[in-house]
């Protein structure tokens, strides 16, 4: 069965320096996977998304994360966090044929002056 | 393009009453929407999968009869909560996905409050 693991709960960081967040998948096809983000009591906005093209994955607000196959990885990184980068963010998987996405338990991201 | 709205975005009940919420995509047809409820500090959980023109599917553990879903176009559907007690609060969210591909759009999300 398909798995997402989000490896920290938490992160903080100090504004202007890299942003890191963690994800490792489980799958036995090639996934597509999606970062999101969540600020306070708002839905969910899609930062970026990979479907087997490039590995390397450019979105929004200056995130990217790289598709690791040999590390079940898709973690998630910034070069320069802003204070407003303050939120949730949720790595998920598509399962297989049923178009359902599989979430990550989330990384809380705190960005300090 | 690809809007997803939600209405109401926040809604305070008395136990017992029942409690519609709206999930409408607004520039673009959905054959398919989810619905997934977020407890504080938690992820995501997909409650059920909901097409139109046919019955929702339920994820295991979710009660249907309590959780009633109703997709009737491709733009809207609706989630109820009838019967709704305290442990029914919690955070809300629909996703839509269009016609063309799979990628799935979240609305902003309602919060439900029972008292």
């Amino acid at each position: 069965a398909q798995s997402v693991t989000q490896l920290d709960s938490h992160v903080s960081v100090s504004e202007g320096t890299p942003v890191l967040l963690r994800c490792n998948y489980s799958s036995s096809y090639s996934p597509s996977l999606f970062w999101y983000v969540q600020h306070p009591n708002k839905g969910l906005q899609l930062l970026l998304k990979y479907t087997s093209a490039a590995t390397l994955v450019k979105g929004i607000n200056g995130f990217e994360a790289e598709f690791k196959k040999s590390e079940t990885s898709f973690h998630l990184t910034k070069p320069s966090a802003h204070m407003s980068d303050a939120a949730e963010y949720f790595c998920a998987a598509l399962s297989g044929g049923y178009n359902k996405l599989i979430f990550g338990a989330g990384t809380r991201l705190a960005v300090h002056p | 393009g690809a809007v997803v709205s939600q209405h109401p975005s926040w809604v305070i009940c008395k136990s017992g009453t029942s409690v519609k919420i709206e999930c409408r995509s607004l520039d673009f047809q959905a054959t398919t929407m989810f619905w997934y409820r977020q407890f504080p500090k938690q992820s995501l959980m997909l409650m059920a999968t909901s097409n139109e023109g046919s019955k929702a599917t339920y994820e295991q553990g979710v009660e249907k009869d309590k959780f009633l879903i109703n997709h009737a176009s491709l733009t809207l559907s609706t989630l109820t909560v009838t019967s709704a007690h305290p442990e029914d609060s919690s955070f809300y969210i629909c996703s839509a996905c269009s016609l063309r591909g799979g990628e799935q759009y979240f609305g902003p999300g309602t919060r439900l409050t029972v008292t």
